[in-house]
C-alpha cells in the first residue's frame, strides 16, 4: 500500500533558527495537507497544495509541493516557541481505490529551545 | 459551533470488556474518520464514512466496528479490548463535494485516550 515517510522524526533547534521537515511519498499524489499537532492536543489543518510545484506561504511558514507530486516540505524561518509540536503531512494518492482516504506521515516532532 | 466532541477523554478498560467512543459533529460535514494514534507515531484510520448509512474499512478495522445512523454521530465500538488497543483516538470530518473525496480539511476532536489492561 501506499506510504508516507517523513524526515526527521525529530528536530531541536534554538530559538530563531529554521526548521525543515520533508515528506515522501511511494506514490503519486492528488494532493497534500499539513497539519500541527501540539503536545497532548489534536491536529489542525494548516494547509493543502494540489499542484505541481505549488509554493504556499503562511507568514513565516512556507510550504512546497514537487514536480512529480510525491513529495512535500514545510520550511519554519526564525522559529519561535509557539512553534514547538509535531507536523504531520497527509497525502491522497491519484490512484486511490477509496478516493476519500488520506495517509498520514509519522510526523516531526519540532522542540524550540528558548 | 462545537466543532467536533468526543466523550469520554479518558478510559481505563480490562481485557475483553467493550466500549463505544462516541463522536458528534455539528458542521452538517458528510464525511466522517476514526483514526488512532500510538505513542510517537503518526494517524492510522481505522474507519470512515462518506454519509449517513455508508462506513468502509480503513487501514486498522480490525477489533473495531462503526456505525452512521444520522449525518452528526459516528460511534466506534470495540467489542473485546485487548492491549493492542491501547491508543490515543481521533475523530474527524470533512466536507466534500462529487469526487474530491477528502481533499478538504479534516476538522479533528480533542481524542480519546484509552488503556486497555
Amino acid at each position: 500500500g501506499q506510504q508516507v515517510m517523513q524526515i526527521p522524526q525529530y528536530q531541536h533547534v534554538q530559538e530563531g533558527e529554521d526548521f525543515t521537515t520533508y515528506c515522501n511519498s511511494s506514490t503519486t499524489l492528488s494532493n497534500i495537507q499539513w497539519y500541527k499537532q501540539r503536545p497532548g492536543g489534536h491536529p489542525v489543518f494548516l494547509i493543502q497544495l494540489v499542484k505541481s510545484g505549488e509554493v504556499k506561504k503562511q507568514k513565516r511558514l512556507t510550504f512546497q509541493f514537487g514536480e512529480a507530486k510525491k513529495n512535500s516540505s514545510l520550511h519554519i524561518t526564525a522559529t519561535q516557541t509557539t512553534d514547538v509540536g509535531t507536523y504531520f503531512c497527509a497525502g491522497r494518492p491519484v490512484s486511490s481505490g477509496s478516493a476519500r482516504q488520506l495517509t498520514f506521515g509519522s510526523g516531526t516532532q519540532l522542540t524550540v529551545l528558548p | 459551533n462545537a466543532g467536533v466532541t468526543q466523550t469520554p477523554k479518558f478510559r481505563i478498560l480490562k481485557i475483553g470488556q467493550s466500549m463505544t467512543l462516541q463522536c458528534t459533529q455539528d458542521m452538517n460535514h458528510n464525511y466522517m474518520y476514526w483514526y488512532r494514534q500510538d505513542p510517537g507515531m503518526g494517524l492510522k484510520l481505522i474507519y470512515y464514512s462518506v454519509g449517513a448509512g455508508i462506513t468502509d474499512k480503513g487501514e486498522v478495522p480490525n477489533g473495531y466496528n462503526v456505525s452512521r445512523s444520522t449525518t452528526e454521530d459516528f460511534p466506534l465500538r470495540l467489542e473485546l479490548a485487548a492491549p493492542s488497543q491501547t491508543s490515543v483516538y481521533f475523530c474527524a470530518s470533512s466536507y466534500s463535494t462529487g469526487t474530491s473525496g477528502g481533499s478538504y480539511e479534516q476538522y479533528f476532536g480533542p481524542g480519546t485516550r484509552l488503556t486497555v489492561t
